[in-house]
This record gives C-alpha cells, structure tokens and sequence, in this order.
C-alpha cells in the first residue's frame, strides 16, 4: 500500500536557525497537510495545501513557516528562526479529493 | 472551537471486552474521523463517516454520528492487546482543515 514518506526522522536545530522538514506524498494524491504534535499534548492542525496553493492555514502558521511543493513529488515545511517551542512531532499528511488523510510516520524536531 | 474532544482520557479493560470512546465537537461538520496512533508513531486513519450518515462499520470497528448532539462514538469490538493505542477524533467542516481532540488512551490488557 502507497506511503506518505518523510524525512529526516528526527532532526536536531540551534535556535535561530532554520529547518526544512520533507515529505513525499502518495502521488495520486491532490491535498497535502502539515500538523504538529508537541509532546502530551493534541495534534494542531497547521495548513492545507492544494493546487500549488495554502487552502487553509491556522493561527500557529505564522511567517515563520512556509510551505512549497517544488517538484512534482516533495511537500516541504519550512521554519525560519527556530525557537525552543517549535520542538515537537510534525506530520504530513496527503489526501484524494473528499477522503481520509494518510498520515506520514513524523519527523520529530528538537530545537536547542 | 469546533475541536472535538473525546472522553474518556484513559481506558483499561480486558483481552475480549468491548471498547467505547466518544468524541464531541461544538460547530456543524461536514465529516469526522477516527485515527489510531501507536506510541512514536504516525496516525493511522480507521474510519471517515460523514455528515450524513449515521453508522459506519469496519471488521471489528463501528462508528456513529449523532449531528443533534453533536457527538460520535467509536465501538471496537472483542479487543486484542495489539488494540493498545491512542484514538483520536478529527472534524472538518470541509477538506481543508481538521480539528483533532486529545485522545482516549486505550490500554488492553492479555
């Protein structure tokens, strides 16, 4: 069965720096999420994407975090100015039009 | 907030015994899923039952939706231990955005 993939599995920042996280979608898919999940606590919903666009995005996506599709294949987060509080669990997650989100193992993201 | 949230927080029962989490939301949804999350890991999607519908079945799995209480369940059947995870309740009210609750942490034990 066809796998949401992402990459790296854990990676390890300096604060201020800057973090691309990766994810390969299943590729008939069409919509394409980021959540977060710090740790204990619920997963957040950070944004939606579709059509080389953000569909929908929340509070916590705020200029410091961009989302691009460069290719036909790779979804990427990016984080600009880590801070300590964006260590968590981030998930992509990718979807065929009006069903269920397949979810990617997670990268988890500790910021020092 | 139209996160759902289910209850309860934690449940313990036996190898064979019958699971029942129940998630509830505040606003109207177009959709609602159960999700599976084993320790460390990603989420697994169980069951997507939609607005209008009632009940969805899958094997040991079955879901409800109540749109005038504002609330679903999630019935897992004869449990194994391999069931020992946190279920999750997610709504949207289009495809774009989803709210997930904090989970019932199932513990089953042999």
């Amino acid at each position: 069965e066809p796998e949401v993939t992402q990459t790296p599995s854990h990676q390890v920042t300096q604060m201020g720096q800057e973090v691309i996280l990766r994810c390969v979608p299943i590729s008939n898919h069409l919509y394409f999420y980021w959540y977060r999940q710090i740790l204990g606590q619920k997963v957040e919903f950070l944004v939606s994407f579709y059509n080389n666009e953000i569909s929908e995005k929340s509070e916590i996506f705020d200029d410091q975090f961009s989302v691009e599709r460069p290719d036909g294949s790779n979804f990427t987060l990016k984080i600009r100015s880590t801070k300590l509080e964006d260590s968590a669990m981030y998930f992509c997650a990718s979807s065929s039009d009006l069903e269920p989100q397949h979810f990617g193992d997670g990268t988890r993201l500790s910021i020092l | 907030s139209q996160q759902g949230e289910e209850d309860p927080q934690a449940l313990s029962i036996q190898e064979g015994e019958n699971a029942t989490m129940n998630c509830s939301y505040k606003t109207s949804i177009n959709n609602l899923q159960w999700y599976r999350q084993n320790s460390g890991r990603g989420l697994v999607h169980l069951i997507l039952i939609r607005s209008n519908e009632r009940e969805k079945h899958s094997g040991r799995l079955r879901v409800t939706l109540d749109t005038s209480k504002k609330s679903s369940s999630l019935l897992i059947t004869a449990s194994r231990a391999a069931d020992t995870a946190s279920y999750f309740c997610a709504t949207g009210i289009n495809f774009n955005k989803f709210y997930f609750g904090s989970g019932t942490k199932l513990n089953v034990k042999p």
